[in-house]
Parts: structure tokens; C-alpha cells; sequence
């Protein structure tokens, strides 16, 4: 079965400073994996996905992840933060092969917080 | 184009008493999530449907729990008889099976208190 871990339920960096979010995966079948991210008081949009071509994935709002099969890891991360990125970003990964459902097991979510 | 619609968005409610919870997938989508958020348990996929048809209902937490599909624009969750522990914000998506893979849209999700 596939499941994602978030390490850090809270990270908090300055308005300008890199933004890291970390989040390691298993599956036994190459991947699909997801970031979202959830703004107060509304429901999850997507950032960006790996599905198995570049490694390196752009999204939305300056954000990209690198998927690293060595390490099993899917980080998120932009170089400088802002503000309006305060948020909760979770990471998921889709069940079966290939992404052959759209069923998403998300993890436990990281609340990012940006100090002025 | 209008996004997934999900009502109400604010239930409060007594135990015991039956909760309906509505949902409005995006036209031409024809996947259908519930999934439940709540500080201890994160989300939690309850159900998912493919045109129409639960193919997976897992992670409905118990009989007290079901979702009906009617048809392609509308899908209810129902809780009968509600308990504080059912207390979350449920939130519906909706995406284009065989589509962009893993792109799903949520509604602003239906916060539910059982008192």
C-alpha cells in the first residue's frame, strides 16, 4: 500500500527565506505524487504533481519539487517566501499503478508560516 | 466555470439527529470524493465513485454513514444518527477519471458541529 509521511507539522520561515517542505513516500509501484495546498477556510487546490516524467516539477505560485527515487522523497520548495504563502501544504500520493485511480492518500498536512 | 458547490457550509447540530451533506461536482467530471478533515485524524478518503457507481467505500467509518450518487451532478452524504465524534469539515472533489491523473478540485468543504 502507498502512504506519504510529512515531516514537521509546522515550519515557519521569514517573508524572503527558502521554504522547504519535506515528504517522503512508499509505494511498491512507481508513483504518482501530489502537493496541495490549503488556504483557511476553503478546500485544497492543486500546486503541482510527478507523474513520472521530469523529475523536477513546476507549479503554481514559484513552487517546484524534485522527486528523488534514492531517497524516496517528493520536497517541496521556492525560494523565497511570501506572505500569501501561509498556508497548509499537504503531500499525497495516488493509489495503484500509474496512477491508475484518482484515489489520493494524503499526508498528515504541514502548516507553513511566514513571519514579516 | 463554477467549481464544486458543497452544502451547507456550517451544520451545527444535536446528537442523534440525521445530517445530509450536498454536493455539485464540476460539469463533465465523473469521479466523486468525500473525505472528512478533522486535527487528529487528518483527511480521510470515506468514498469514491466513477460514473455514478461507489467503487470504493473503505474508509466510511461505520453504518451510520452513507453517500448516494443519483446521478452525474449530485451526490448527498448522509449521517444517521450523528455523534460529537462526527464533528469535521466533510469535503467533496470531483475530477476526470482517466484524466489529468490525481487532479482533484475540492469544494470549500461543510463544517459540522454535533453538539
Amino acid at each position: 500500500a502507498q502512504s506519504v509521511t510529512q515531516l514537521g507539522s509546522h515550519v515557519s520561515v521569514s517573508e524572503g527565506a527558502l521554504v522547504l517542505l519535506r515528504c517522503n513516500y512508499s509505494s511498491s509501484v512507481p508513483p504518482y505524487l501530489f502537493w496541495y495546498v490549503q488556504y483557511p477556510n476553503q478546500g485544497l487546490q492543486l500546486l503541482l504533481k510527478y507523474t513520472s516524467a521530469a523529475t523536477l516539477v513546476k507549479g503554481i505560485n514559484g513552487f517546484e519539487a524534485e522527486f528523488k527515487k534514492s531517497e524516496t522523497s517528493f520536497h517541496l520548495t521556492k525560494p523565497s517566501a511570501h506572505m500569501s504563502d501561509a498556508a497548509e501544504y499537504f503531500c499525497a500520493v495516488s493509489e495503484g499503478y500509474g496512477g491508475a485511480t484518482n484515489k489520493l492518500i494524503f499526508g498528515s498536512g504541514t502548516l507553513l508560516a511566514v513571519q514579516p | 466555470d463554477a467549481g464544486v458547490i458543497q452544502s451547507p457550509r456550517h451544520e451545527v447540530t444535536e446528537m442523534g439527529q440525521e445530517v445530509t451533506l450536498r454536493c455539485k461536482p464540476i460539469s463533465g467530471h465523473n469521479s466523486l470524493f468525500w473525505y472528512r478533515q478533522t486535527m487528529m485524524r487528518g483527511l480521510e478518503l470515506l468514498i469514491y465513485f466513477n460514473n455514478n457507481v461507489p467503487i470504493d467505500d473503505s474508509g466510511m467509518p461505520e453504518d451510520r454513514f452513507s453517500a448516494k450518487m443519483p446521478n452525474a451532478s449530485f451526490s448527498t452524504l448522509k449521517i444517521q444518527p450523528s455523534e460529537p465524534r462526527d464533528s469535521a469539515v466533510y469535503f467533496c472533489a470531483s475530477s476526470r477519471a482517466g484524466g489529468a491523473a490525481g487532479e482533484l478540485f475540492f469544494g470549500e468543504g461543510s463544517r459540522l458541529t454535533v453538539l
